[in-house]
């Protein structure tokens, strides 16, 4: 089950600490995105990328990071500055104008976080 | 800006009753509408979308910019039907391009 990988599955994480989710596609994919899943919250974007070397913040930006550096790569960095990060990570990427499915997103399986 | 709504929180049907799914939006321009499903364990995945106007695995939507209204509707519910659905919306183009904006979700149960 290839398409976008995510990792790891499960991540625990001390206060104070930085830690960096992994999101991986092969599907030459353009665009690349951040989730997070919280219950009764439905999913809220973090960060987008629409091409390498470019990204935007979502609507709860503060206390994360990314990088995109390749085009099949968007690690997301959550940092000792976001207050409440215990949630499920989702990363998704979507193929670039001019296909079929333009604005079709598809998921990775997700990271779930826990802060100790 | 653009904000979708999905007033219910938790739907139970029994099987072969009819659901429907509700989904309301805000978008000043001509938006995409989308509706994704997550079923136990598996990643979230499109289920459909207004500009295909299919049927899938039974489930219709249809987009009413009177009302602002996507509504999932399916006339006979399985019990495979039983997952968290999220109603989701995409701007046509300028900023809004590409960014999904997704609904509360609502957990159908479908029981035997």
């Amino acid at each position: 089950d290839g398409g976008i990988t995510q990792s790891p599955k499960y991540l625990f994480r001390k206060e104070g600490q930085n830690v960096t989710l992994s999101c991986e596609q092969n599907l030459n994919h353009d665009a690349m995105y951040w989730y997070r899943q919280d219950p009764g919250q439905g999913l809220r974007l973090i960060y987008y990328s629409q091409i390498v070397n470019d990204f935007q913040k979502g609507d709860i930006a503060e206390g994360y990071s990314v990088s995109r550096e390749k085009k099949e790569s968007f690690p997301l960095t959550v940092t000792s500055a976001q207050k409440n990060p215990t949630a499920f990570y989702l990363c998704a990427s979507k193929p670039g104008r001019g296909t079929g499915s333009y604005n079709e997103q598809f998921f990775g399986p997700g990271t779930r976080l826990t802060v100790l | 800006a653009q904000r979708v709504t999905q007033p219910e929180k938790l739907l139970s049907v029994f099987k072969g009753a009819p659901v429907e799914l509700k989904c309301n939006y805000s978008y000043s321009g001509s938006p995409e509408l989308f509706w994704y499903v997550q079923y136990s364990r598996q990643r979230l995945q499109l289920l459909l979308r207004h500009i295909s106007r299919e049927s899938i695995k039974g489930f219709t939507a249809d987009l009413n910019k009177g009302e602002t209204s996507f509504h999932l509707k399916k006339p006979f519910a399985q019990e495979e039907d039983s997952a968290m659905y999220y109603c989701a919306l995409s701007g046509a183009g300028g900023t809004s391009y590409g960014k999904l904006t997704f609904g509360q979700g609502t957990i159908l149960t479908v029981h035997p």
